[in-house]
């Protein structure tokens, strides 16, 4: 069936550094795209969204990333933070539809 | 405080035994989704319920799973005669309608089932 993917499992960056994480799916019809992050034992936290008429969203510290052509979203985190340590989530829906999810990408910040 | 509540937390259970879950949304939203999440993995859609209306299941709520949301506000998810494999955090969202075509899913914090 279709799926989101993410392009690397596990990402390791410096406190102060910019982090990007990468997501692609295949289908084509999704119009609504977010990211989550889910600490050890917690629920997915909302982090940021975008439709599909957009490009670029940017929120606090984070940019979202959409190319429609080559099906790919990316998140962007700005100057990293130990606190930002955590497993992220893309997801992608259409209409009011389940979400569906990859299998997340564990940010680890190093001081 | 206003967000997705779950109860209980945890539950451990023996393999056919009977569990029930409850999830409180946000209040005002009208659309409330069960996930299931094993470890490693991002959550799989399970149920998902527009007001009191059950309104599509996935192929991974088998005969055992049961979901009811009957008057439109809170939701429990039941597992008949558990097995280990039901082992998993169950996850619970809400969303509301602010008109959008697509409204953000709010997630609770989840119950962590262990069937030993």
């Amino acid at each position: 069936g279709e799926s989101v993917g993410l392009h690397l499992p596990t990402l390791s960056v410096q406190e102060g550094d910019n982090s990007i994480i990468n997501c692609a799916y295949s289908n084509s019809a999704s119009d609504y795209f977010i990211w989550y992050k889910q600490e050890s034992g917690k629920g997915p936290q909302f982090i940021i969204d975008i439709r599909s008429n957009m490009d670029k969203r940017q929120g606090q510290r984070v940019t979202v990333l959409l190319n429609k052509t080559v099906k790919h979203l990316s998140l962007q985190i700005a100057a990293t933070q130990p606190g930002d340590s955590a497993v992220y989530f893309c997801a992608e829906t259409r209409g009011q539809n389940a979400l569906n999810f990859g299998k997340g990408t564990s940010l680890l910040v190093t001081p | 405080d206003t967000g997705v509540s779950q109860d209980p937390r945890h539950k451990i259970t023996k393999r056919g035994q009977n569990v029930t879950f409850r999830c409180d949304p946000i209040s005002e939203h009208n659309r409330l989704y069960w996930y299931r999440q094993t470890l490693g993995q991002g959550p799989e859609f399970l149920t998902y319920f527009q007001n009191e209306a059950q309104l599509e299941k996935s192929r991974l709520l088998s005969d055992r799973f049961s979901a009811e949301r009957p008057k439109g506000s809170f939701s429990t998810l039941e597992i008949q005669r558990t097995e280990q494999g039901d082992s998993a955090m169950y996850l619970c969202a809400s969303s509301g309608t602010s008109g959008m075509s697509t409204d953000t899913q709010y997630f609770g914090p989840g119950t962590r089932l262990t069937v030993l």
